[in-house]
C-alpha cells in the first residue's frame, strides 16, 4: 500500500492564481480530512469528509474548496491564491468517522507570492 | 470544540523518562484525547489515544484523570531519534474533527 499520497510537493502560485492540491489513499479509509500547518500554529483543520459524496467545514475553511466523488480521492481547490495562504498542507485519512488514529500524507509545501 | 495546551518546549536526555503534559478543561463527553509525532518535513505520526485511565502500547504510555481536564503522555527512556514535535489534540466524536495543539517540541540531548 501506498497510503496517503499527495502531489505536487512544492508549489508557487501568483495572488489570484488557483490550483488545485491532490491527495489519494488506497487504505479505503471513509474519513478523509487537510490541514494546513503555519509555523508556531500546530495544525488547523481546514475540511474533511466521512464518506464519498459527503463534505463538511473545519477551523478554517474559507478559500478553500473540496469534493468527495470517490472513496480515494479528496483533492483541495485554491479558487483565488492568497498570500495568507502560503502554508503547508496535509492529507490525512482514517478507517472512518470515529477516534482511529489518521494516517497523514508527506505534505504539500506551497508559497504564494 | 475543547482547546487543548501543552509546554511549547522540553529539553531531555537519552535514557531518560519524558513526561508531557497538556490542559484541556473543556474537554467534551464524547471526545478522546490523541497524541501524534511530527519529525521535520513529514507529516504527523499516531503515537496513543486514549479516554480515560492509563494506556499503554509499545511506544508510550497515556495517563488521563478521572476529570479527564489534562493528559500526560509519557515516553520511557527517550533517545535522540526521540527528538520531534509532539500533538495533543481531541478527537471530537460528535463533530467528526481533530482538533490539534500548538505541540511541544522534545530535544533530547546526548
Amino acid at each position: 500500500n501506498a497510503g496517503v499520497t499527495q502531489t505536487p510537493k512544492f508549489q508557487v502560485l501568483k495572488t489570484g492564481q488557483s490550483m488545485t492540491l491532490q491527495c489519494a489513499q488506497d487504505m479505503n479509509h471513509e474519513y478523509m480530512s487537510w490541514y494546513r500547518q503555519d509555523p508556531g500554529m500546530g495544525l488547523r483543520l481546514i475540511h474533511y469528509s466521512v464518506g464519498a459524496g459527503i463534505t463538511d467545514q473545519g477551523e478554517v475553511p474559507n478559500g478553500y474548496n473540496v469534493s468527495r466523488s470517490t472513496t480515494e480521492d479528496f483533492p483541495l481547490r485554491l479558487l483565488s491564491a492568497a498570500p495568507s495562504q502560503t502554508s503547508v498542507y496535509f492529507c490525512a485519512s482514517s478507517y472512518q468517522a470515529s477516534y482511529n488514529e489518521q494516517f497523514f500524507g508527506p505534505g504539500t509545501r506551497l508559497t504564494v507570492l | 470544540l475543547a482547546k487543548t495546551t501543552q509546554p511549547i518546549s522540553m529539553d531531555s536526555y537519552e535514557g531518560q523518562e519524558v513526561n508531557i503534559t497538556c490542559s484541556h478543561n473543556n474537554i467534551a463527553t464524547n471526545d478522546y484525547i490523541t497524541w501524534y509525532q511530527q519529525f521535520p518535513s513529514q507529516g504527523p505520526r499516531f503515537i496513543i489515544q486514549g479516554y480515560k485511565t492509563k494506556v499503554t502500547n509499545e511506544v508510550a504510555s497515556l495517563f488521563i484523570p478521572a476529570d479527564r481536564k489534562s493528559s500526560t503522555l509519557s515516553l520511557p527512556r527517550v533517545s535522540l531519534s526521540d527528538t520531534a514535535v509532539y500533538y495533543c489534540s481531541l478527537f471530537s466524536g460528535g463533530y467528526n474533527k481533530l482538533i490539534f495543539g500548538a505541540g511541544t517540541r522534545l530535544a533530547v540531548h546526548p
